[in-house]
């Protein structure tokens, strides 16, 4: 299986700041990642898929870099509505795995 | 819009067999090039991927899981149907069923299903 190594797994931050995450693949994975969103009581909200291809409906505050084994989410300007936990997903095989997640808090 | 709906038993007792049906609407189950997968989530924690049922009616399950799973559907209802057996405390988690693109992921989910594994 393709271990996916997220960090931080949780951060401080105030709205308006630039949050950055990242997501390392024990593999390659080419693009084949997506970033995702989960509130409390919700099912998981895709952000990004191909690594940087932003989901329809997504602010543009969002965006995605990265291939092969390194890869980047970063919020441009922290959003009140933006305080959850962060996945990474890669897609590249099958079994599908996760990061372990990174929970963005209010500072 | 293509709407996903889990549903079963909240609770099940130990060693039996979880059984859990996700209704499509807004999309066939049978359309070309999608997968239909379940994922669930332990409280707390993060997000483990069951397995798929392929378009073509294939499946294919998480090796920590196969000896355990299998994944049937009922296109006339536009239903697929996770059952798990064998279950214990561990499998106590919020399942969900999603639609899976292939190398580009999940982009519909149900809003998930809480199953309690206790006596």
């Amino acid at each position: 299986d393709i271990q996916m190594t997220q960090s931080p797994s949780s951060l401080s931050a105030s709205v308006g700041d630039r949050v950055t995450i990242t997501c390392r693949a024990s593999q390659d994975i080419r693009n084949h990642l997506g970033w995702y969103q989960q509130k409390p009581g919700k099912a998981p909200k895709r952000l990004i898929y191909a690594a940087s291809s932003l989901q329809g409906g997504v602010p543009s505050r969002f965006s995605g870099s990265g291939s092969g084994t390194e890869f980047t989410l970063t919020i441009s300007s922290l959003q009140p509505e933006d305080f959850a936990t962060y996945y990474c997903l890669q897609q590249n095989t099958y079994p599908r795995t996760f990061g372990q997640g990174t929970k963005v808090e209010i500072k | 819009q293509v709407q996903l709906q889990e549903s079963g038993p909240g609770l099940v007792k130990p060693s039996q067999t979880l059984s859990l049906t996700c209704t499509v609407s807004g999309g066939s189950i049978t359309s070309g090039g999608y997968y239909w997968s379940w994922i669930r989530q332990v409280p707390g924690k993060g997000l483990e991927w069951i397995g798929f049922l392929s378009y073509d009616g294939s499946t294919y399950f998480n090796p920590s899981l196969k000896r355990r799973v299998s994944i049937s559907r009922d296109t006339s209802k536009s239903q697929f149907s996770l059952k798990l057996s064998s279950v214990s405390a561990a499998d106590t988690a919020v399942y969900y069923c999603a639609r899976d693109i292939p190398y580009v992921g999940f982009d519909y989910w149900g809003q998930g299903t809480l199953v309690t594994v206790s006596s």
